[in-house]
């Protein structure tokens, strides 16, 4: 699996965007980049992946440039709710593959 | 659809105690993993099952820890004995062989070693 680089921490007020950086220079060919979000005292659970460009569903985009060596998670208008953990991983998206964390980023928002 | 069922939910035991978790997976999900998070860091694998076989379990502290998923359903994690640095939250996922973005999580085990 590719290694990941993200900010320890980041902090953020309602209302504002959020854009969380991952850096993977070493991302394969077949691999697929894919972040979890975990609040205290819950497991991790899927936000949102993608292999190349961009990808958005209901919680967040996921922005990919075309040497896929970074990706930018984007939180829209963020609220109290969002304050969390964010971990982005990196590696191939076959059956059976684990999941390895990082430290991930603590996205603290206030009012 | 159930969720990642997990119990106890909170347990504190002395050193040198043995402690046991239980998970019980989505039905129908065939991979199963057991992660150790300690406070401030990012979940580490442990081990991780398909169906009742151990397809990789390099992370796992076979002195002390086992684990086993009879009948490639629920699984246990036993820790015997237990150490100070054993403190952390045991958290189980269930994937149904789907890549990265299948798995679910249960809320974990918190445990705490006086």
């Amino acid at each position: 699996l590719a290694k990941t680089t993200q900010p320890i921490s980041m902090d953020s007020y309602e209302g504002q965007e959020v854009n969380i950086t991952c850096s993977h220079n070493n991302i394969a060919t077949n691999d697929y980049i894919t972040w979890y979000q975990q609040f205290p005292s819950q497991g991790p659970r899927f936000i949102i992946q993608g292999y190349k460009t961009k990808v958005t569903n209901e919680v967040a985009s996921l922005f990919i440039p075309a040497d896929r060596k970074s990706s930018t998670l984007s939180l829209p208008r963020v609220s109290l709710s969002d304050t969390a953990v964010y971990y982005c991983l990196v590696g191939d998206n076959q059956a059976g593959t684990a999941l390895i964390f990082g430290k991930g980023t603590t996205l603290s928002v206030s009012s | 659809e159930a969720g990642v069922a997990q119990s106890p939910r909170y347990k504190i035991i002395e050193k040198r105690q043995s402690v046991a978790f239980w998970c019980n997976p989505i039905s129908g999900h065939a991979t199963l993993y057991w992660y150790q998070q300690i406070l401030g860091q990012g979940p580490k694998l442990l081990i991780q099952f398909q169906n009742n076989g151990v397809v990789d379990d390099s992370q796992l502290p076979k002195d002390r820890f086992s684990a086993e998923r009879l009948k490639g359903v629920d699984s246990t994690l036993k820790i015997q004995p237990a150490k100070l640095e054993d403190s952390a939250v045991y958290l189980c996922a269930s994937s149904p062989w789907d890549g990265l973005k299948g798995y679910t999580f249960g809320s974990g085990t918190r445990l705490t070693v006086v």
